[in-house]
């Protein structure tokens, strides 16, 4: 059974630039969430789909944004890049809710910004 | 707000030692408590789920145990071998928040 893949593994953007990153969840799965995990602030959630609809979201600037297909793929997009952007980004699926069922993490995007 | 702590943040211990990580929380309205590990540049692998009306469990020589009342979550390891090097990381899913919040993390070294 395939995990959770997201891609590109690695990114590097210039500042200013946009980004859009992508995930897979495992089959089945309906619930994404996003983290952004960095040396200073550690894991920091950025927001979790369910079923297409966003079901909570973090405390981050608007130039962070995701969608869920109806597929249950997500992308997540920065627009304006800026050099605190650069960072590991960690997509998690669940089978439901992560209330109920926890988390399954993918191997995470790192992003550069430059 | 939730806050979440691990101690140590680091540990060093021989091969074959059973050693145990700690994680606190500071809030006690949790749906789950999850243990992760994370080798380093990689996603995190979950290896427990406890959900907040358990008190325990258990997978191969890995046990975590969940006090709610207190705020205290261990991650038990048997028998650890150099291959358990990794930093483990604990992460509680809060009622209210709709997401988990993680803590440091242990980065622990078994030396063969």
């Amino acid at each position: 059974k395939a995990g959770v893949t997201q891609t590109p593994r690695y990114l590097i953007k210039t500042r200013g630039q946009q980004v859009t990153l992508s995930c897979s969840p495992i089959s089945g799965h309906r619930s994404v969430s996003w983290y952004q995990q960095t040396p200073g602030q550690g894991l920091q959630f950025l927001f979790e789909y369910f079923s297409e609809t966003q079901r909570n979201k973090g405390n981050f600037p608007g130039r962070f944004s995701g969608r869920q297909f109806s597929n249950s793929r997500s992308e997540m997009n920065v627009s304006t890049l800026e050099l605190g952007d650069s960072a590991l980004y960690l997509c998690a699926s669940s089978l439901g809710t992560p209330d109920n069922y926890g988390y399954t993490f993918g191997s995470g995007t790192r992003l550069t910004v430059v | 707000k939730q806050e979440v702590t691990q101690i140590p943040a680091a540990l060093s211990v021989p091969e074959g030692e059973n050693l145990v990580l700690n994680c606190s929380f500071t809030d006690s309205a949790i749906y789950n408590l999850q243990w992760f590990r994370q080798d380093p540049g990689k996603g995190l692998t979950s290896l427990l789920l406890i959900q907040s009306s358990q008190r325990e469990q258990t997978s191969g020589r890995l046990n975590a145990s969940l006090d709610k009342s207190s705020g205290r979550s261990t991650l038990y390891i048997a028998a650890s071998q150099p291959g358990d090097s990794a930093t483990y990381l604990c992460a509680v899913y809060n009622t209210n928040a709709g997401k988990s919040t993680f803590g440091d993390g242990t980065t622990l070294t078994v030396k063969p």
